[in-house]
């Protein structure tokens, strides 16, 4: 099975700090992504990437950035933290090219909230 | 816009009738469909997707979604209600804008609940 591991299940900050979310999966999948769940608005893409060091810019990239400098590790930056990034932040990975349409698998997800 | 509608919030179902959770979509051109499912506080859980071929699709947890291009739905639907089956249900549709990316679109999600 395809696993997805999110290092934290919970973390509290504080507003303007840096913050750091990672993302490990163990399938070799090329594409990985980083969403925000928040109520009655689903998922919203932030930022993805097709290849190591390969990185696009989602529906909601503003106060974010990324990193994967790695195949298996995708990392999601919050620049200066703020309250409304409190959210819950979900990772996936998928194998296949760029536009295939194999499913995505998903991490337990990290809730983080900004204080 | 490419978009993906889930009219219900929430689905109230007693155990054994059976259930539905409707979708509906916008895309150009031929829509790639996914369902997923969101137990509490964990990811989503990849339940079937069409692609193309027969509109009955058969998934995971004996659940199934019709496909039909007429009305632009893709309902998932289960004969026999569990109390398990009680969770968050999203559907998703593959973008199909020019740069091809693959990423999904998803709905807003509606919460299930399995009553005994």
């Amino acid at each position: 099975d395809v696993k997805v591991t999110q290092s934290s299940r919970y973390l509290v900050k504080r507003t303007g700090e840096k913050v750091f979310l990672e993302c490990v999966q163990d399938m070799d999948h090329e594409n990985m992504f980083w969403y925000r769940q928040d109520p009655g608005l689903g998922l919203r893409l932030i930022y993805f990437s097709y290849d190591v060091k390969m990185k696009e810019k989602g529906d909601i990239p503003e106060g974010y950035s990324v990193s994967r400098e790695k195949k298996e590790r995708f990392s999601l930056i919050l620049e200066s933290a703020s309250t409304n990034q409190t959210s819950m932040y979900l990772c996936a990975s998928r194998s296949g090219g760029r536009g295939d349409n194999q499913p995505q698998h998903f991490g337990d997800g990290t809730r983080l909230s900004i204080l | 816009a490419q978009s993906v509608a889930q009219p219900e919030d929430q689905v109230n179902v007693a155990e054994g009738n059976p259930l539905t959770v409707k979708c509906t979509y916008s895309v150009s051109g031929n829509p790639y469909l996914f369902w997923y499912v969101q137990y509490p506080n964990r990811g989503l859980q990849f339940l079937l997707k069409y692609i193309t071929g027969d509109n009955l699709v058969k998934g995971s947890y004996g659940f199934e979604a019709e496909f039909n291009k007429s009305q632009t739905s893709f309902h998932l639907k289960k004969p026999s209600a569990l109390v398990s089956d009680s969770a968050l249900y999203f559907c998703a549709v593959r973008d199909m804008g020019s740069s091809n990316t693959g990423k999904l679109i998803f709905g807003q999600g509606t919460t299930l609940q399995v009553k005994p």
